[in-house]
C-alpha cells in the first residue's frame, strides 16, 4: 500500500537549536518527493522537489535530503519565523499526478 | 502563488443545501485538483481534472461532483451538504518539471462549515 509517514507530529525548538524532520514512504515507482510549508489559515507553500536518492536541496536554513526509503528536512539554527507545519508528499505513478501526503510535522520555534 | 484563487474563502451553510466552490487559475495549466484537509487525516484528494471536461475521482469523492468547462475554472459541488463535509478545501494546479515530476501548487483555501 502506498503510504507516507512523517515524524515527529510536533517539534518544539528553541531559536538556534538545529533539528531534523523525517518523512518515510512506501510507494512503487518514485517520481519525486515534495516538501511543503503550511502556515495557519493558508495553503501549502511549495519548498523542494527531490528526485533521486542522494539528492539534496537547500533554501535558507532548510536542507532536504532523500534516501531510498525516507527524506529528511534539516533545520539549521531555526528562527521563530520558521514555525509552521511541514508536509511531505509523493506523487503516485501513472495516476494523474495524485499526491499522497504525510500527516505533517508542526514545528514551533521559541525565541 | 501560481495564479490560483478560490472563492468563496469562507462559507457557512446548512445541512442539505447545495454548495459550489470555485477554483480559478490564470496560467493555463492542464491539471487541476481539489483536496480537503482535516485534523488527523491530512490532505486528501477529492477529484482532479486533466483537461476541459475530463475529470477523475480521488480517494474521498463520495458526496462531491466537479466540473470543468473552461481551462481556467474548476468547480467543486456538494450536492447536499452534510456536517462531515465541514473542512478546509484546497485547489491545486500541476506543473511539469524538466524531470517529468508532478509539482503541485496550492490555492489559499476555502473554509466550509456545514451546520
Amino acid at each position: 500500500e502506498d503510504q507516507v509517514t512523517q515524524s515527529p507530529e510536533a517539534l518544539r525548538l528553541q531559536e538556534g537549536e538545529s533539528s531534523s524532520l523525517n518523512c518515510s514512504y512506501t510507494v512503487s515507482g518514485l517520481r519525486g518527493l515534495f516538501w511543503y510549508r503550511q502556515d495557519p489559515g493558508k495553503g501549502p507553500e511549495f519548498l523542494f522537489t527531490l528526485y533521486s536518492a542522494g539528492e539534496e536541496k537547500e533554501k535558507e536554513r532548510l536542507k532536504a535530503t532523500l534516501t531510498k526509503k525516507e527524506s529528511f528536512l534539516h533545520i539549521t539554527a531555526p528562527k521563530p519565523e520558521d514555525s509552521a507545519t511541514y508536509l511531505c508528499a509523493v506523487p503516485l505513478y501513472n495516476q494523474g499526478g495524485k499526491l499522497i501526503f504525510g500527516q505533517g510535522t508542526e514545528l514551533s520555534v521559541k525565541p | 502563488d501560481a495564479g490560483i484563487t478560490q472563492s468563496p474563502r469562507h462559507k457557512v451553510t446548512e445541512t442539505g443545501t447545495p454548495v459550489t466552490l470555485r477554483c480559478h487559475q490564470t496560467e493555463n495549466h492542464r491539471y487541476m485538483y481539489w483536496y480537503r484537509q482535516d485534523p488527523g487525516h491530512g490532505l486528501r484528494l477529492i477529484h482532479y481534472s486533466y483537461g476541459v471536461k475530463d475529470t477523475d475521482k480521488g480517494e474521498v469523492s463520495d458526496g462531491y461532483s466537479v466540473s470543468r468547462s473552461k481551462t481556467e475554472d474548476f468547480l467543486l459541488t456538494l450536492e447536499s451538504a452534510t456536517s462531515s463535509q465541514t473542512s478546509v478545501y484546497f485547489c491545486a494546479i500541476r506543473t511539469v518539471s524538466p524531470n517529468f515530476s508532478y509539482e503541485q501548487y496550492f490555492g489559499p483555501g476555502t473554509r466550509l462549515t456545514v451546520t
